[in-house]
């Protein structure tokens, strides 16, 4: 049981261009979500997914886009990529009654925007 | 909107002593509460949830967390310490009715000496 799979772990972008992250879960989990996490600002909650077919905005979705065409995959996309987006990315899946059974983490991308 | 903080960016101990990490709250309605465990270079790993019940909670790696309503409070706590509890730890809260995404703390580094 593999969890959830985030690829790649690391990549450096020039300014400008355009990459996705991958983010695959098999526990058939209805909920994903992406978080960004920087130095003294905890996790900030980026898109996030109720069921295939369904995303909708976290606190900070300015310069990213999702989409959810499978219950497995979340990818998040990084349309132009800037410094401010250097960061540690984690994508998150849960389950439950209004996912109330907390969070799987994946183990983090860690994008560095030059 | 909820809220989550954690009023210590540090919390040091010497081995073998008690820790305690604070964590006060805020949300619409009853919460349900979490905490997760970030080792160096690595996703958060769940550690604890409150959901309903009995207020002191157990979970893995001998830690536990004592829910207080009127104090909007979950602090983490652990009998005697490890050299190996030494992480980064998050404290997060969601309603507990329908779909909520969890809103993160800014972490508390935990730093255990010998």
């Amino acid at each position: 049981n593999a969890g959830v799979t985030q690829t790649p772990k690391f990549q450096v972008l020039k300014t400008g261009q355009s990459m996705t992250l991958q983010c695959a879960q098999d526990m058939n989990h209805e909920y994903m979500s992406w978080y960004r996490q920087d130095p003294g600002m905890g996790l900030r909650l980026i898109h996030y997914s109720v069921g295939a077919g369904i995303t909708d905005q976290g606190e900070v979705p300015n310069g990213y886009n999702v989409s959810r065409s499978t219950t497995e995959d979340f990818p998040l996309r990084l349309l132009s990529a800037a410094p401010s987006q250097t960061s540690v990315y984690f994508c998150a899946s849960s389950y439950g009654e209004g996912g109330s059974h907390g969070y799987t983490f994946g183990s983090g991308t860690r994008l560095t925007v030059v | 909107a909820q809220s989550v903080a954690q009023p210590e960016d540090q919390v040091k101990v010497a081995e073998g002593n008690p820790l305690t990490v604070k964590c006060t709250y805020s949300v619409s309605g009853n919460p349900y509460l979490f905490w997760y465990v970030q080792y160096p270079n690595r996703g958060l790993q769940f550690l604890l949830k409150y959901i309903t019940g009995d207020n002191l909670v157990k979970g893995s790696y001998g830690f536990e967390a004592e829910f207080n309503k009127s104090q909007t409070s979950f602090h983490l706590k652990k009998p005697s310490a490890l050299v190996s509890d030494s992480a980064l730890y998050f404290c997060a809260v969601r309603p507990n009715s329908g779909y909520s995404t969890l809103t993160f703390g800014k972490g508390t580094m935990l730093l255990v000496s010998p």
